[in-house]
């Protein structure tokens, strides 16, 4: 019973380096996204999608992209990160979009990316 | 555009008594759900409590439970018989017709024994 795998747990960039934060869910949830942590500033989304093929931006989408070739997956990459992308990562899903049945979110662990 | 406002950084309360946590809100849409996300130092993400816009009643969940103001658009959490337990983040969040669910930034609460 896996729900949400994030992968990696730790990550440290280069400022320029670029990398792929990883997000399966294994409950064929539709609604997947990608949420920072920072501190005082609570979860902040910065993509999500409501199904394969499907992605939108959230609030603080530049400097990272997203695809959802499959209802599994949801990538989160950073083409070239920036000391201003140090955070806490979270990816979450749920069965369907939220206002329509308020489908509770399923959080992944969380990644803790340092760029330097 | 949603937004979501926790006003108290941090709270304190001490064990066995009761604390409340407040969150107010802007939104649009007529159709939406509110939460609560409590987050403890192990940084996981666990659903406290949900409330259904279009219902009245407010929701409860065993010591918790929440005041919901429609037309204040507040939304606030009572920890009711605070346990040692009961200590991390506490989130709310509101969710939107278009798939965002969008969080506040978070009220610190520390029990004391």
């Amino acid at each position: 019973n896996a729900g949400v795998t994030q992968t990696p747990k730790f990550q440290v960039l280069k400022t320029g380096q670029s990398m792929t934060l990883q997000c399966a869910q294994d409950m064929n949830h539709e609604y997947m996204s990608w949420y920072r942590q920072d501190p005082g500033m609570g979860l902040r989304l910065i993509h999500y999608s409501v199904g394969a093929g499907i992605t939108d931006q959230g609030e603080v989408p530049n400097g990272y992209n997203v695809s959802r070739s499959t209802t599994e997956d949801f990538p989160l990459r950073l083409l070239s990160a920036a000391p201003s992308q140090t955070s806490v990562y979270f990816c979450a899903s749920s069965y369907s979009g939220l206002a329509g049945e308020g489908g509770e979110l399923f959080f992944g662990e969380g990644s803790r990316l340092t760029v330097l | 555009a949603q937004t979501v406002t926790q006003s108290q950084p941090e709270m304190s309360v001490q064990e066995a008594e009761t604390v409340t946590l407040s969150c107010t809100y802007d939104t649009s849409e007529s159709d939406y759900y509110l939460f609560w996300y409590k987050q403890p130092p192990s940084r996981q993400m666990i659903l406290v409590i949900r409330q259904e816009a279009y219902k009245q009643q407010n929701a409860t969940e065993n010591r918790f439970s929440v005041n919901f103001q429609k037309a204040a658009k507040s939304f606030s959490l009572k920890i009711s018989d605070s346990q040692l337990g009961d200590a991390a983040m506490y989130f709310c969040a509101v969710s939107s017709n278009t798939g965002k669910l969008i969080f506040g930034q978070g009220t610190t609460l520390q029990v004391k024994p």
